[in-house]
């Protein structure tokens, strides 16, 4: 079995400022691990993810994510927040490749001028 | 770059009233994944197909049912619709041995 835990259900930064969201995991095998973004009333679009290998992982606009197995944790970060990064922030975890996704239960980023 | 696409983008029905919710994958991703996300929720696992095969089942209700055809194309049929169906129903796919999942706009399924 494997569960989410994102702590913070709404963030808010300057814009400028680090983003750091906060997600945590349980799973009794090794995890694939992901960060998806959504925005108002459209589909969940693939940020990162991580599965084997290097710990730090790049993905999409900016973001990148660290996997530390010893704290059960993998949190979203970006150095300088715009705008346009406002959203629903989701991690999610799952088994391996053909496996469903457990997400949590989200971080609503906001960006202040 | 192909997507997942999803038809209809809205639908609107009544209680005890039934809907079919259509999904074409992105071609030669070979498994397919329904969700459900209700208004300010995270998205909660129904069903999926691994080749055209159900490979697991999630807290999906026996009044759901779902199949994937031969051209890979996937339905979400729902019948007896209750006010607690009303919610976005995402399709996701995902290419052989990445684990990513690849998400459609989803259906936003209001019954009245």
């Amino acid at each position: 079995a494997q569960s989410v835990t994102q702590l913070g259900s709404h963030v808010s930064v300057s814009e400028g400022a680090l983003v750091l969201l906060r997600c945590n995991y349980s799973s009794s095998v090794p995890p694939y691990l992901f960060w998806y973004v959504q925005y108002p009333n459209q589909g969940l679009q693939l940020l990162l993810k991580y599965t084997t290998g290097a710990t730090l992982v790049k993905g999409i606009n900016g973001f990148e994510a660290e996997f530390k197995k010893s704290e059960t944790s993998f949190h979203l970060t970006k150095p300088s927040a715009h705008m346009s990064d406002a959203a629903e922030y989701f991690c999610a975890v799952s088994l391996g490749s053909n496996y469903k996704l457990t997400f949590g239960k989200g971080t609503l980023l906001t960006v202040n001028p | 770059a192909a997507g997942v696409i999803q038809s209809p983008r809205h639908l609107i029905k009544e209680k005890r009233e039934t809907a079919t919710l259509k999904c074409y994958p992105i071609p030669r991703h070979d498994t397919v994944y329904w969700y459900q996300q209700g208004p300010g929720q995270d998205p909660q696992f129904l069903i999926s197909f691994y080749e055209k095969m159900q490979s697991d089942k999630g807290s999906i209700p026996d009044r759901f049912s779902a199949q994937q055809f031969s051209d890979y194309h996937s339905e979400l049929n729902m019948s007896s619709l209750e006010l607690g169906d009303s919610a976005l129903y995402f399709c996701a796919s995902s290419p052989p041995r990445t684990g990513e999942q690849y998400f459609g706009p989803g259906t936003r399924l209001t019954v009245t």
